[in-house]
């Protein structure tokens, strides 16, 4: 299995652009993470999907954040306006259901937001 | 926010047996103690977990106080490869669709040639 596959790896925008990461779960995996790190905060979990469906966005920062699960294979994690203190590393996850002991990361996407 | 505490840094020499304490206080009677690491520029990466009897596989072991408050990973012989950061996480384990780990900042381990 691929694992966890995240792109693009690097993303460079300009404040204000509309920034959108992608995030490829590991096939039979039904719940589905993103999460956000930077230096100061840590590791933040942003929202979280079972089976296709949000069941906590708590985390997400305001409404300029939005995130899809159109299907059980795809997930986006949407920022408009993109703004400079989004910038982080922006991590997938994805978890096997009733087993969902372990979760398994992606490779991350980094954002740098100018 | 995170309901355990661990040190912030540790040192270890390679080949030497990797130590890294985790006190939970407040963990209730049905809550896991889970362990992460994440190597620089990785994704985090499980490790292990348990809930009151220690438990060892193929990475580590997991040592649990009999009270629960508390809990050491052990990476028995340590190497270069297994410096990176370490989190220890309490949750309840098959929780319906309460799935969140609460996540730390860990314990910067650096294992020294």
């Amino acid at each position: 299995d691929a694992g966890v596959i995240q792109s693009p790896r690097h993303e460079v925008t300009e404040m204000g652009q509309e920034v959108t990461l992608r995030c490829k779960p590991i096939s039979g995996h039904n719940s589905l993470f993103w999460y956000r790190q930077t230096m100061m905060r840590g590791l933040e979990l942003l929202i979280y999907f079972n089976n296709n469906v949000p069941i906590d966005d708590s985390g997400m920062p305001e409404d300029r954040f939005s995130a899809k699960m159109p299907n059980a294979s795809f997930s986006t994690l949407k920022i408009q306006p993109s703004e400079p203190r989004d910038s982080a590393v922006y991590f997938c996850a994805s978890s096997l259901g009733a087993a969902d002991n372990e979760q398994f990361f992606g490779p991350g996407t980094r954002l740098t937001v100018l | 926010d995170a309901k355990t505490t661990q040190p912030t840094s540790m040192d270890c020499a390679e080949g030497r047996a990797a130590n890294l304490p985790c006190n939970h206080s407040t963990i209730s009677g049905n809550e896991y103690v889970y362990w992460y690491r994440q190597i620089h520029s990785q994704g985090p990466q499980y490790i292990i977990h348990g809930l009151k009897n220690n438990e060892t596989n193929e990475m580590a072991s997991l040592i649990i106080t009999e009270d629960r408050k508390s809990s050491t990973l052990i990476l028995p012989h340590a190497t270069l490869r297994d410096t990176a950061v370490y989190y220890c996480i309490v949750r309840v384990a098959n929780a319906g669709n309460n799935r969140k780990l609460i996540w730390g900042l860990g314990t910067s381990l650096a294992v020294n040639p």
